[in-house]
């Protein structure tokens, strides 16, 4: 079947600027997590939900940031007033369950200007 | 705080040789470890995995080994191949009921043949 997907694949913007990133998870996946990976490092966790709810969203860097998954599919993170320093891969991974394997989707590069 | 060390940061062996991969991670109350392989430009994909009932776990030619009471963890890659170049993250997850993983930095490893 269909993996996660993301789009954009890659989005340039310039410093200031608002941004949306959208995940599509696996059908039936009730959970959704987000993450960022800056270059040579690993992923740094930023949101999960659980359904439609941000269950943990204590990885959110700041209130420039904020997610949304209003019908406990799609999902968009939300980037406002964009700095340099949010330019990074960001990754969405869903799971069927709570506790099970996440799959992880391609990404969205986003450089900031 | 919450923290997952992975060693070496590179690794290169000749094809035919064995490959290890070593983590630590912070939080005695981790009970999923999973390990990821990223090729360059990809999204990361799980190749094993092991939760805390279990000291080790084998699938072909990849095993992992979790000592909880040390608190780290190991990949082996046996009879390495050029297509297991990549990079490896391992990541551990962490107290709460639910997989927010925290990862390594992670590991180039480069099978020469």
């Amino acid at each position: 079947g269909a993996g996660v997907s993301q789009t954009p694949s890659n989005k340039v913007t310039e410093k200031g600027k608002y941004v949306e990133l959208r995940c599509d998870p696996i059908s039936g996946h009730t959970a959704l997590y987000w993450y960022r990976q800056s270059l040579g490092q690993g992923p740094e966790f930023l949101i999960y939900f659980q359904g439609t709810g941000a269950a943990d969203d204590s990885g959110l860097p700041n209130d420039r940031f904020f997610a949304v998954r209003p019908e406990g599919s799609v999902s968009t993170l939300k980037i406002q007033r964009t700095e340099r320093g949010d330019s990074a891969v960001y990754l969405c991974a869903s799971s069927p369950w709570v506790t099970d394997t996440q799959y992880f989707g391609p990404g969205t590069r986003l450089t900031v200007l | 705080g919450e923290n997952v060390e992975q060693h070496p940061s590179t690794l290169s062996v000749q094809e035919g040789d064995s490959a290890v991969i070593k983590c630590t991670y912070s939080d005695s109350a981790s009970n999923y470890f999973p390990w990821y392989k990223q090729e360059l430009g990809k999204r990361p994909q799980l190749i094993i995995d092991i939760r805390s009932n279990v000291g080790e776990k084998k699938d072909q030619r990849i095993a992992v080994t979790l000592n909880k009471t040390a608190k780290h963890f190991s990949l082996h890659i046996t009879e390495t191949q050029p297509e297991d170049s990549a990079v490896y993250f391992c990541a551990a997850s962490f107290s709460g009921g639910y997989n927010k993983l925290i990862f390594g930095a992670g590991t180039r490893l480069a099978v020469h043949p």
